[in-house]
């Protein structure tokens, strides 16, 4: 099984609907985070969380929440969808790694909002 | 805020040829990543660099890092069709708890 799982994987919705991305990891690790992904523009930070009381925003936050239920639950939601929130969104995990912190991500979810 | 610059953005090359693909950033950060993704599909982690002058090897990849001048290196050696994917370089700012990613460079390898 998948360290890192993402529901749903792919998902239409329209404009102003409300939406949630769900992220689930059994890595065990504290850090957990939410990126978007454009074509051209690599990947851009949404919020990330180090436990379940610590939540921080990271470049791209409004138009976003979250929510961290437990260690291994982190939650995107879209409050109001728009057209331009349309991308590729991956949640991702972060551990010390033989010195270094290394990034393990989910499969990712494709949002289309129409 | 730390920005982190690919080049080129677009690579296409002959099987049996060599190229590199540079990464620059703009702040004092001694972790640097290099992930492979392949269309649709998540990022595989390639490297991890985690000193300045680290330099590590899987197959026909290479990649190199110089923390004083910023920059990091991906080569490769031989060109293989499978190699064909995007290749994302990303920094670890801020104390390490924030990543930074390049906007990534296609590589797309002929036969």
């Amino acid at each position: 099984d998948a360290d890192v799982t993402q529901t749903p994987r792919n998902r239409i919705t329209k404009t102003g609907k409300r939406i949630m991305l769900e992220c689930s990891q059994t890595k065990g690790h504290d850090r957990m985070y939410w990126y978007r992904q454009d074509p051209g523009l690599g990947l851009r930070l949404i919020y990330y969380s180090f436990d379940v009381k610590d939540i921080n925003k990271g470049e791209i936050s409004d138009g976003y929440s979250v929510s961290r239920q437990a260690q291994a639950k982190f939650s995107l939601s879209l409050e109001s969808a728009i057209p331009n929130q349309t991308a590729l969104y991956f949640c991702a995990t972060s551990d010390l790694v033989a010195g270094g912190f290394e990034q393990f991500f989910g499969p990712g979810t494709r949002l289309t909002v129409l | 805020e730390l920005k982190v610059e690919q080049n080129p953005l677009f690579l296409s090359m002959q099987e049996g040829k060599n190229y590199t693909i540079y990464c620059n950033y703009s702040t004092t950060s001694d972790r640097l990543y290099w992930y492979r993704q392949d269309p649709g599909k998540s990022l595989e982690s390639l490297f991890v660099l985690l000193s300045n002058g680290a330099v590590k090897q899987e197959g026909r990849l290479m990649a190199s890092l110089d923390t004083k001048a910023r920059l990091s290196t991906l080569h490769i050696t031989a060109a293989v069709h499978d190699l064909s994917a995007t290749y994302f370089c990303a920094v670890a700012g801020d104390n390490f708890n924030k990543f930074y990613f390049g906007s990534g460079t296609k590589l797309n390898v002929k036969p």
